[in-house]
């Protein structure tokens, strides 16, 4: 079984260009989460899609940031514009409805300059 | 406000000897703990998933305890190598089901050969 797959694996944008992230959960897990570290800090929780729906998104900064899962297969995060301050490991992770247990990628490392 | 707290923050320690680190997390509305291990630039790894007071479990040379009354788990390595350098997350999910996870900021674990 493919894993949680996430695309790029690093990047490096300017203050004010804009980047998107994608993240392929593993097949026929309805649950998608977003989560973000900040170095030095605890990995924390930024959206979860159940399907196509948004389930939770209180975790999302601010409107610059914007989360798709059209189709509820793959999702993407959009940061626009970058700030300095979203540098960070972006982690996407999946899990399957009613089972316990969640599984994450490798994460995108951003780096805004 | 679901707080999950691990200490301590980083560990030095020589291959060969054992050592444990604590999570703990509010002992009221618990549902879950799971350890994970993580490298930089891989996924974090599932390690263990706790619901009960008491559970003890084990894989390989690493064993976990819970203790949901006083709300904290143990995470014992025994016999540490260089290979078990990594950071040890726990995190609890904020409800029952597939809600996300909050997760403490991990112990960075170094074994020097």
């Amino acid at each position: 079984e493919a894993g949680v797959t996430q695309f790029p694996s690093h990047s490096v944008i300017e203050k004010g260009q804009t980047v998107t992230l994608r993240c392929d959960p593993i097949s026929g897990h309805d649950n998608l989460y977003w989560y973000r570290r900040v170095m030095g800090k605890e990995i924390k929780f930024l959206l979860h899609f159940v399907k196509e729906s948004k389930q939770d998104e209180s975790g999302m900064p601010n409107n610059r940031f914007l989360a798709e899962r059209t189709g509820g297969t793959y999702s993407t995060l959009k940061v626009q514009p970058a700030e300095l301050e979203d540098s960070g490991v972006y982690f996407c992770a999946s899990s399957q409805q009613g089972l316990v247990g969640y599984t994450f990628g490798s994460g995108t490392r951003l780096t805004v300059v | 406000i679901l707080n999950v707290e691990q200490s301590p923050q980083s560990l030095h320690v020589q291959e060969g000897d054992s050592t444990n680190f604590t999570c703990s997390f509010p002992s009221s509305n618990f549902y879950a703990l799971h350890w994970y291990r993580w490298e930089t630039a891989k996924s974090p790894e599932a390690l263990f998933v706790m619901t009960l007071n008491g559970d003890e479990k084990k894989k390989g040379r690493i064993s976990a305890t819970l203790n949901t009354k006083e709300g904290y788990s143990y995470l014992y390595i025994k016999g540490s190598q260089p290979e078990d350098s990594a950071t040890y997350l726990c995190a609890s999910p904020r409800n029952s089901g597939n809600t996300p996870l909050v997760f403490g900021k991990g112990t960075r674990l170094s074994v020097i050969a």
